[in-house]
């Protein structure tokens, strides 16, 4: 079946490791997202890419680091950087384009990042 | 900056009862995408329900329609025979077109349905 996997659903993370959270996706899109989730503050957005090779940061991108080496790939690194890195973490493709797609985000299960 | 703003952080509905849920928008665009997601326990993000801005006529789908008021910038979110499984976190977005189109999201309404 077509969809965004994301490994691994529950992580735990000592203070100054970095850590990576995997986003992968066989529905051929070619943007994806990386939003964070915590509790009463919603989705934000932490980075985006539209095509290979390429991506953007988003509202919140401080401590947070990303590639797009393969369109069906779009790993999140949390570096040490990241002050508070506990929270919920999202991964979400669509397809490109304005008026050529419904502009909905598919969204993947999450992964859960916590810092001892 | 385009915000999202859900008044309601929490509501409660009886079963087979209707709920709306609000949601307001600021934005300067004129053509834009509105949408409802749904956060159930499982945490799975599932859309509910979308609006062009476009098009003047209220989306539905089965139980869920929305009221979109395109001047006084809000689009509400009806359930109506509210079941058990209706229960979760709902969101109100906003597509940006300015920014690989992402969508912008308030902050959330968790919904409790009561028996």
């Amino acid at each position: 079946d077509g969809g965004i996997t994301q490994s691994p659903k529950y992580l735990f993370r000592k203070e100054g490791q970095n850590v990576t959270l995997s986003c992968e996706q066989n529905l051929n899109h070619d943007a994806m997202y990386w939003y964070r989730q915590d509790p009463g503050q919603g989705l934000r957005l932490i980075y985006y890419s539209q095509i290979v090779n390429d991506f953007q940061k988003g509202d919140i991108a401080e401590g947070y680091s990303v590639s797009r080496e393969k369109k069906e790939s779009f790993p999140l690194t949390v570096t040490s950087a990241q002050k508070n890195p506990t929270a919920f973490y999202l991964c979400a493709s669509s397809i490109s384009g304005w008026r050529t797609n419904t502009g909905e985000l598919f969204f993947g299960e999450g992964s859960r990042l916590t810092v001892l | 900056a385009q915000t999202v703003t859900q008044s309601q952080p929490e509501m409660s509905v009886q079963e087979a009862e209707t709920v709306t849920l609000s949601c307001t928008y600021d934005t300067s665009e004129s053509d834009y995408y509105l949408f409802w997601y749904k956060q159930p326990p499982s945490r799975q993000m599932i859309l509910v329900i979308r609006q062009e801005a476009y098009k003047q006529q209220n989306a539905t789908e089965n139980r869920f329609s929305v009221n979109f008021q395109k001047a006084a910038k809000s689009f509400s979110l009806k359930i109506s025979d509210s079941q058990l499984g209706d229960a979760a976190m709902y969101f109100c977005a906003y597509k940006v077109p300015n920014s690989g189109y992402a969508l912008n999201f308030g902050k959330g309404t968790s919904l409790l349905v009561t028996p």
